[in-house]
C-alpha cells in the first residue's frame, strides 16, 4: 500500500527563519510527487511536480527537492503570508493497468510569525 | 490556466434531502476528475475517480448509491449526496487532471456541506 508521511505536523517560524518540511514516501512505481499549499476553507493550490530523484524546482521563497525516498520543501526567509498547510502527494500506478492513484500526506501546518 | 471551479462553495440542507455539487474545468479538458472529502485537521480522502463517459471508480468504503458521480463531459463532473445525513457534513473538494500537463491535479475551491 502506498504511504506518504509528512513531518513535522506543525511548524512555527519567525519571519525570516528558514526551514524545511519533509515528505517521506513508500510507493511502487512512482509517477510523480506533488506539493500543494492549502489555506483554511480552500482547496489545495498546486505548487510543484517532481518526477525523478535529484530534481529540484523553485518558486519564490520555496524550493522542492526529491530523493528516492523523500522530498523536502525548503522555505527561505519566510513571510507571514507563507502561513498555510503544505500537502505532499505521490502519484503511483495501481494494480489496474493505466490507473494512476494519488495519495496525500496529512500535511504540515506552517505558521510564520511577524 | 488550469482553473477548476466548484459550486456551491457552501450549502446547508435538511436531513434526508439530496445535494448536488458541480465541478468544472474552465480552461482545459479534464481526462479524469477526482472527488475528495476532508475532515477538520485531516488530509484529503479520495472518494472516487471519474473518467468522462464512463462509470466512476469508488474507493473502498465509499457508498456508490450514496455518492452519485456523473462525468458527462470533459469539463464537468457532479457529485450528488443522496439522502444526506448529519454524518455526511464535510468539506468536499474536486480535482481535475489535464491532458496537457504532467499528471498534477488542479483543485476546486471546495464545498462545505452542513446537514442539519
Amino acid at each position: 500500500e502506498d504511504q506518504v508521511t509528512q513531518s513535522p505536523e506543525a511548524l512555527r517560524l519567525q519571519e525570516g527563519e528558514s526551514s524545511s518540511l519533509n515528505c517521506s514516501y513508500t510507493v511502487s512505481g512512482l509517477r510523480g510527487l506533488f506539493w500543494y499549499r492549502q489555506d483554511p476553507g480552500k482547496g489545495p493550490e498546486f505548487l510543484f511536480t517532481l518526477y525523478s530523484a535529484g530534481e529540484e524546482k523553485e518558486k519564490e521563497r520555496l524550493k522542492a527537492t526529491l530523493t528516492k525516498k523523500e522530498s523536502f520543501l525548503h522555505i527561505t526567509a519566510p513571510k507571514p503570508e507563507d502561513s498555510a498547510t503544505y500537502l505532499c502527494a505521490v502519484q503511483a500506478r495501481s494494480g489496474e493497468a493505466g490507473y494512476q492513484k494519488v495519495t496525500f500526506g496529512t500535511g504540515t501546518k506552517l505558521q510564520v510569525i511577524p | 490556466g488550469a482553473v477548476v471551479s466548484q459550486h456551491p462553495s457552501w450549502v446547508i440542507c435538511k436531513s434526508g434531502t439530496s445535494v448536488k455539487i458541480e465541478c468544472r474545468s474552465l480552461d482545459f479538458q479534464a481526462t479524469t476528475m477526482f472527488w475528495y472529502r476532508q475532515f477538520p485537521k485531516q488530509s484529503l480522502m479520495l472518494m472516487a475517480t471519474s473518467n468522462e463517459g464512463s462509470k466512476a471508480t469508488y474507493e473502498q468504503g465509499v457508498e456508490k448509491d450514496k455518492f452519485l458521480i456523473n462525468h458527462a463531459s470533459l469539463t464537468l463532473s457532479t457529485l450528488t449526496v443522496t439522502s444526506a445525513h448529519p454524518e455526511d457534513s464535510s468539506f468536499y473538494i474536486c480535482s481535475a487532471r489535464s491532458r496537457r500537463t504532467g499528471g498534477e491535479l488542479f483543485f476546486g475551491e471546495g464545498s462545505r456541506l452542513t446537514v442539519l
